[in-house]
């Protein structure tokens, strides 16, 4: 199973700050690497397919970016909307596997 | 507008049969460019992908859950199931369903989720 290890598992920021989020995967397999964001009660949303791809109506502070096997999602100016929990996910090998997630904190 | 609803029984009596229904609508299941897939989020924890399955019936199944799982299609109602036997209070969870975008042989992410159910597993 590819391991995908996410750091940190919660931060605090403010409104306006530049944030990064890492997920390490356990071993390289290219770009199948996705990222999530979810609000409490709520589904996943998908913010970010193939480590830059950028959804359809997902804000442009979003963006990813890989660097062999170390993933981040960066929010460049963080928003009241973006207090959530992140996820990533590849999608290279079975079984899909999520990082443990990063919970984004005023 | 592609949606997703998950159905289904709350509570399930340890040992029990776990069975849930999303139905799609505003895409086909049998479209080729999609896989439909199970995804669930025990109380307080982080996601884990059960499995998925192709229009063709095509499984993959996480193995961890695999000896238990079987997920399974019905394109003439364009719904998928999701049944999981002999259930612990580890099975406690939220339940989704997803699409997951395929192309040029790789899949991508999952772009649309149902709203989730919660299921209970308790005597």
């Amino acid at each position: 199973d590819i391991q995908m290890t996410q750091s940190p598992s919660s931060l605090s920021a403010s409104v306006g700050d530049r944030v990064s989020i890492t997920c390490r995967a356990s071993q390289i397999f290219g770009s199948y690497l996705n990222w999530y964001q979810q609000k409490p009660g709520k589904a996943p949303k998908l913010l970010i397919s193939a480590a830059s791809s950028l959804q359809s109506g997902v804000p442009s502070r979003f963006s990813g970016s890989r660097s062999g096997t170390d993933f981040t999602l960066t929010i460049s100016s963080l928003q009241p909307e973006d207090f959530a929990t992140y996820y990533c996910q590849q999608s290279y090998s079975i079984p899909l596997t999520f990082g443990g997630g990063t919970k984004v904190e005023i | 507008q592609v949606q997703l609803q998950e159905s289904g029984p709350g509570l399930v009596k340890p040992s029990e049969t776990l069975s849930l229904t999303c139905t799609v609508s505003g895409a086909s299941v049998s479209n080729g460019t999609y896989y439909w897939s199970w995804v669930r989020q025990p109380p307080g924890k982080g996601l884990e992908w059960v499995g998925y399955i192709y229009y063709s019936g095509s499984t993959n199944y996480n193995p961890s859950l695999k000896s238990r799982v079987t997920i399974s299609v019905d394109t003439s109602q364009n719904q998928f199931s999701l049944k999981l036997t002999s259930v612990t209070a580890a099975d406690t969870a939220v339940y989704y369903c997803a699409r997951i975008y395929c192309s040029g042989g790789g899949c991508y992410g999952m772009d649309v989720w149902g709203q989730g159910t919660t299921v209970t597993v308790s005597s």
